[in-house]
Order: structure tokens, then C-alpha cells, then sequence
């Protein structure tokens, strides 16, 4: 099946700094999503972005389907965006596979 | 509008227990998903109905585990003679077809003494 890999594992940032989070995946894929997952472990969705470039505030998105990679940009980081980040993404069969998240945590 | 609920939100069982989680997907849904994560790990597929019908159980652990859907829409997942290692935290999620973007209920977390 697909191997969908996260980096980094691990991050810590200062509040105020901004980040880069990257997602490779291993073949084509129909759809691909990315999700923060909060300290209570409610799953939120942040984009759906099969290719190409989005933003919602502070966050941007931007996928390459075509050199199987997506990246999730975070601006001027709060203490409210620690958590766990997952991409996930749609290949053959019905299911979501997800990558094994980046935990991030925003120091004050 | 509202989104996907799952119940209940916390269950703990005794081993060798059958347990039943129950979810409700966004109204109009017609696709709907189970997955499971154990502590710390990523999300692990279990199975996806398209209307009534499960197309694909090849994601479910084994055959303790079985799943329902009536009338496209309520959920419900069945553990039967439950093990320690099925405690976990049981996502539900839906979407309007196939491909489209999923969306999670906030989990059932299942804990087996």
C-alpha cells in the first residue's frame, strides 16, 4: 500500500516563529487532506488539497502531486496551534491513510 | 449545521465484554468511516460504508469486530469478547462520496481492564 511520511516527527517553537511541515507519499493519490489534531483528540480539518496552493489565515498549504509531496505552512505561531498535525491521503481503495503526524508544541 | 457525533465518549469494559459504539454522520453523508488509534500512534482504517453497504472489511482486525449501517445513515461498531489490546480511541468520520474530504467525529475512547 501507499507509505505516507511526516516530517519532522518533533517540533518546538518559540510563539511568534513560523514553520514548514512536509508530507511525502510514495504513489499517486486522488485527494490528499491535512488535519490538527488537538490536545482533547478532536480531528480538525485544515485543508483538502489534492494540488496546489491554499490559505486560510495563517496557514497555507501547498501540494505537488506530481513529485508526491504536500507542505503545511504555519505563520507567527500561537500556543493554540500545539498539537499533533496529520496529512492524510486518498490512493486506491476507500480509506484515508495518514502519515504518523508531527507533534508540535508553541512555547510562550 | 451539525457535525459528526459519536457516543459514548469515554467506555470502559471488562475483558471478554461486547461493547457497541454508535456514530452519526453530518446529515447527507453517504459515506462513512471507522478508524481507530491506539495511544500515540496515527489512524488505523477499520471500514467504510457507501450507503448500507461495508464494500471494504479488509481493515478489520479480526472477526470480533463486525460493523452496521440503517438507513445510510446511524452507525454502529460491534466488539465482541473484547481483548486489552482493542483499547484505543474509535474515530468515526464521513463524507458526502467517495474522494470527497472526511470529516471526524470527536471519538469514542475504549479502555478494556
Amino acid at each position: 500500500g501507499i507509505q505516507v511520511e511526516q516530517s519532522p516527527p518533533d517540533l518546538i517553537l518559540q510563539e511568534g516563529a513560523n514553520s514548514t511541515l512536509r508530507c511525502n507519499f510514495s504513489d499517486s493519490v486522488n485527494n490528499l487532506q491535512w488535519f490538527h489534531q488537538n490536545p482533547w483528540g478532536q480531528l480538525i480539518n485544515l485543508f483538502y488539497i489534492p494540488s496546489g496552493t491554499k490559505q486560510n489565515g495563517r496557514l497555507s498549504a501547498t501540494t505537488v502531486a506530481t513529485e508526491r509531496y504536500s507542505l503545511l505552512y504555519i505563520s507567527s505561531s500561537q500556543t493554540t496551534d500545539s498539537g499533533v498535525y496529520f496529512c492524510a491521503v486518498w490512493n486506491a481503495g476507500n480509506m484515508l491513510t495518514f502519515g504518523g503526524g508531527t507533534r508540535l508544541m508553541v512555547k510562550p | 449545521g451539525a457535525g459528526v457525533s459519536q457516543s459514548p465518549s469515554n467506555k470502559v469494559t471488562e475483558k471478554g465484554k461486547d461493547v457497541e459504539l454508535r456514530c452519526d454522520p453530518i446529515s447527507g453523508h453517504t459515506a462513512l468511516y471507522w478508524y481507530r488509534q491506539s495511544l500515540g500512534q496515527g489512524l488505523e482504517f477499520l471500514i467504510y460504508f457507501q450507503g448500507n453497504s461495508a464494500p471494504d472489511k479488509s481493515g478489520l482486525p479480526s472477526d470480533r469486530f463486525s460493523a452496521e449501517r440503517t438507513g445510510g445513515s446511524v452507525s454502529t461498531l460491534t466488539i465482541q469478547r473484547t481483548q486489552q489490546e482493542d483499547s484505543a480511541v474509535y474515530l468515526c468520520a464521513s463524507s458526502l462520496g467517495i474522494y470527497n474530504e472526511q470529516f471526524f467525529g470527536p471519538g469514542t475512547r475504549l479502555t478494556v481492564l
